[in-house]
């Protein structure tokens, strides 16, 4: 699987769009990008994933570049209850186990 | 809607004894995963079963082992405790090609 670099924190204030980043330069034409997050040692909670195209669900938007290089993730109007540490994985859609890096400790900011 | 359900919660043990956690996945969900966290660390991924076979193998020690029954449910055997082994152990389950759903993990600690 592709590794992934992020930023390892992050601030956003309460209310405003947060955007984390991540670079998957290696990415190979069949692996998904997934973001997951982790609130202070709670299991981790699926956010979203995608292949090429952008994605939007109720939590969050995905963004790829067109040369699936780097992404981003957009939480539209971030609340306190978001902070968390953000993670972007890069794997094949079969039964891979997760692979989880550094991460983005986000902290929302009132 | 039901979530992945793990037990015990918390747990102390001593060195050298054994534990047993248990996984109940989410029903219907055929994969079941297991990580272990450990303090201030990333969760690192130990093993997996995919209808009731091991499908893929971490970095689990040999004191460890695990195995999923025919009610899909899961345990992990931790054996000659150590120290280093107290952590947070989480299970996932997952349906097919779907995401993985984290249950809210047990906490080891090892005196």
């Amino acid at each position: 699987d592709a590794k992934t670099t992020q930023p390892p924190s992050m601030d956003c204030a309460e209310g405003r769009a947060a955007n984390l980043p991540c670079n998957h330069s290696t990415i190979s034409g069949n692996e998904y990008v997934y973001w997951y997050r982790q609130i202070h040692s709670q299991g981790p909670q699926y956010i979203i994933h995608g292949l090429k195209n952008n994605e939007t669900n109720e939590m969050a938007s995905l963004i790829i570049t067109e040369d699936r290089k780097s992404s981003t993730l957009i939480l539209p109007h971030a609340t306190l209850r978001d902070t968390a540490v953000y993670y972007c994985i890069v794997l094949n859609s079969g039964n891979t186990p997760l692979v989880f890096g550094k991460g983005t400790r986000l902290s929302v900011i009132a | 809607a039901a979530g992945v359900i793990q037990s015990p919660r918390h747990l102390i043990k001593e060195k050298r004894e054994t534990a047993t956690l248990k996984c109940y996945p989410i029903p219907r969900h055929d994969t079941v995963y297991w990580y272990q966290q450990g303090p201030g660390q990333d969760p690192q991924f130990l093993i997996s079963f995919y209808e009731k076979m091991q499908s893929d193998k971490g970095s689990i020690p040999d004191r460890f082992s695990a195995q999923q029954f025919s009610d899909y449910h899961s345990e992990l055997n931790m054996s000659s405790l150590e120290l280093g082994d107290s952590a947070l152990y989480f299970c996932a389950s997952r349906r097919g090609y779907n995401e993985q759903f984290f249950g809210p993990g047990t906490r080891l600690t090892v005196l």
